[in-house]
């Protein structure tokens, strides 16, 4: 049981190019969720899904995309990445909605560099 | 909107002196309040969360946090500090629903630094 995993763990791009971010979950989880952590910012929410073919903007969600094609997995897409979308990226899940009080489980993280 | 404040960024303490993070939330409703840690180069684990009437929370690793409506606060308390505790500790907040879901929203984080 992997529970939630994320490729890949690093990536160097330059501005402009393309990526697609990877997270997996084996706990059979309705909502996933895609954050950045920056130093000094805590994590703020880009984009996050309820359910598979599902998704929504979070409090960040300019210059990503985001697709739920399979319950188990969540893609975070940046289409031209820019300097500014150098960060940290965490996904996280949970099973149900429960009126807010759900435990997210959280995902190793992907160090994202744009030069 | 919901949000919450962590006063201090950083916080120093010697190994086995008490511990505390603080955290102010702002709601006119008492939200679901949470403290998670995170260990260098790790994903984020939760160490407790207050969802009910009781007010004091017990955590794992010893932590506790305890519930103040008056002051809004959600502080976060270890009597006595292991080198182990080292790392970033959130505070977060989401508002009480009746059903469904709701994101959650992070404060900006507190480092413990344990010194020997």
């Amino acid at each position: 049981n992997a529970g939630v995993t994320q490729t890949p763990k690093f990536r160097v791009l330059k501005t402009g190019q393309s990526m697609t971010l990877l997270c997996a979950q084996d706990m059979n989880h309705e909502y996933m969720y895609w954050y950045r952590q920056d130093p000094g910012m805590g994590l703020r929410l880009i984009h996050y899904s309820v359910g598979e073919g599902t998704t929504a903007k979070g409090e960040v969600p300019d210059g990503y995309n985001v697709s739920r094609l399979k319950k188990q997995n969540f893609l975070l897409g940046l289409e031209s990445a820019a300097p500014s979308q150098t960060s940290v990226y965490f996904c996280a899940t949970h099973l149900t909605g429960t009126g807010g009080a759900e435990t997210q489980y959280f995902g190793p993280g992907t160090r994202l560099l744009v030069l | 909107a919901q949000s919450v404040t962590q006063l201090g960024s950083h916080v120093s303490v010697s190994e086995g002196a008490l511990v505390l993070l603080r955290c102010n939330y702002s709601s006119s409703v008492p939200p679901y309040l949470f403290w998670y840690v995170q260990y260098p180069n790790q994903g984020l684990q939760l160490l407790l969360k207050y969802t009910s009437a009781a007010t004091l929370v017990k955590g794992i690793n010893g932590f506790e946090a305890e519930f103040k409506k008056s002051e809004t606060s959600f502080h976060l308390t270890k009597p006595s500090a292991h080198m182990s505790d080292a790392a970033e500790y959130f505070c977060a907040v989401s508002p009480r629903l009746n059903s469904g879901y709701s994101t959650l929203t992070f404060g900006k984080g507190t480092m413990l630094l344990v010194s020997p």
